[in-house]
């Protein structure tokens, strides 16, 4: 099972958007409703920000919000703040055999 | 408050073993599947292993198939993954997390495996 590719690296100043694609197949990212995104700071565990697809954990701010288009999903930060500087990834489901996938991670910088 | 708390990392020679416990507190574990992550320093995260609430179906990455192996105690509310004929390769931080439904709520704070000689 490949990872999903995600872009290595996007930016934003203060207040501005930043979009993060992860691209997979039909077999994982279009094949189920099962996506998830996380954020890690660094040196910290990975924290759960969206979840099949769209979905928000009760106390993620809804600046950051979650949608797919065939086999891309992508992650929204809105009115980017300094404290959402961080990597993020994204996972998939991918079926019993081997369940689950992640992305390849993208660092946020807020300038 | 639910804390997820890794344990049994360290410094082992290629080809040894080691056993990683994950202990939980502010929830009791059974009724939930449970998984193994890591990530290799300064790489992305890689699913390892999961574990239904019952103990009785795992799964596991293509990877470490063969050699690691992932078990549960409900009783004691624990999750441990032996890990057998280690690699360089298998460096890395190991989190075990919770699946709330294929996505994973919470994860402990991670325990470094470093295999070298």
């Amino acid at each position: 099972q490949s990872a999903l590719t995600q872009p290595p690296s996007a930016s934003g100043s203060p207040g501005q958007s930043v979009t993060i694609s992860c691209t997979g197949t039909s077999s994982d990212v279009g094949g189920y409703n099962y996506v998830s995104w996380y954020q890690q700071h660094p040196g910290k565990a990975p924290k759960l920000m969206i979840y099949e697809v769209n979905k928000r954990p009760s106390g993620v701010p809804d600046r950051f919000s979650g949608s797919r288009s065939g086999n891309t999903a992508s992650l929204t930060v809105s009115g980017l703040q300094a404290e959402d500087e961080a990597d993020y990834y994204c996972c998939s489901y991918a079926g019993n055999n081997s369940p689950y996938v992640f992305g390849t991670g993208t660092k946020v910088t807020v300038l | 408050e639910v804390q997820l708390v890794e344990s049994g990392g360290g410094l082992v020679q290629p080809g040894g073993s080691l056993r990683l416990s994950c202990g939980a507190s502010g929830l009791t574990i059974s009724r939930s599947w449970m998984h193994w992550v890591r990530q290799a320093p300064g790489e992305g995260l890689m699913w390892v292993s999961r574990i239904s609430s019952d103990g009785r179906n795992a799964v596991y990455a293509d990877s470490v198939r063969g050699r690691f192996a992932i078990s549960r105690d409900n009783a004691e509310n624990t999750l441990s993954l032996q890990m057998n004929s280690l690699r360089a390769e298998d460096t890395a931080v190991y989190y075990c997390a919770i699946d709330s439904g294929r996505y994973f709520t919470y994860w402990g704070q991670g325990t470094l495996v470093t295999v070298s000689s």
